[in-house]
């Protein structure tokens, strides 16, 4: 059974840092994108970037470049979310998900992190 | 900058059908950008529904079906039943990685 297990909520404060992870397992974690997801309180969700443990090859939403750095270790079978300076404006639930092997949907979901962001 | 476009809200009577439907800004949804459906409801994770315009995820009831209906992308409900009652997001493969969700529909199931 396929399973994307995510890191537990953290409360920050802004202008820490902070790296949440992605863990999967049931299936061969370096040939399948992992796509980050933001949900910020009430709202939709966004797509923010996606990574190919393979080789690390990123995109980047543009909306998101320069605001989250995305990396994985193929080795421990997980993928990050980084940032180096929260803002409250980043106070969100954020979903990992596993891209299908044809690439073109997302075919499994982790649990969600709740970020959240005071001072 | 694309966008893509949901209705942000539908409501259906219980063992109706409805269609939400799913556009992009500039340009016609179709099978070429493999748009797919995901259901949340309050508190959980989304659930894959719908991939490549048409193919319903394992264990999605068959009265979930999407097609391409004009220049949009469609998930269509038949006999909506109550728990059906969740946000529904349409997602738009851009190529290269890249992917884009709709803002989602609020369904109402009364």
């Amino acid at each position: 059974e396929v399973q994307l297990v995510q890191s537990g909520a953290e409360v920050k404060k802004p202008g820490e840092s902070l790296k949440i992870s992605c863990k999967g397992s049931g299936y061969t974690f370096s040939f399948y994108w992992i796509a980050w997801v933001r949900q910020m309180p009430g709202k939709g969700l966004e797509w923010m970037g996606i990574i190919y443990p393979t080789d690390s090859d990123t995109r980047y939403s543009p909306s998101f470049r320069g605001q989250v750095t995305i990396s994985a270790d193929k080795s421990v079978r997980t993928a990050y979310l980084q940032w180096s300076s929260l803002k409250a404006s980043d106070t969100a639930v954020y979903y990992c998900a596993r891209r299908s092997a044809d690439g073109n949907f997302f075919e499994n979901w982790g649990q969600g992190t709740l970020v959240t962001v005071s001072s | 900058q694309t966008v893509v476009t949901q209705e942000p809200s539908f409501s259906v009577s219980p063992g109706g059908t409805v269609t939400l439907t799913c556009g992009l800004s500039s340009g016609s949804v179709s099978t070429s950008y493999y748009p797919s459906w995901y259901q949340q409801t309050p508190g959980q994770a989304p659930r894959t529904l719908i991939y490549s315009t048409n193919t319903r995820s394992s264990g999605v009831p068959d009265r979930f079906s999407g097609s391409i209906l004009g220049n949009k992308a469609a998930l269509t409900i038949t006999g909506a039943q109550a728990d059906d009652e969740s946000d529904y997001y349409c997602v738009i493969y851009m190529g290269s990685g890249i992917s884009l969700f709709g803002g989602g529909t609020k369904l109402t199931v009364l």
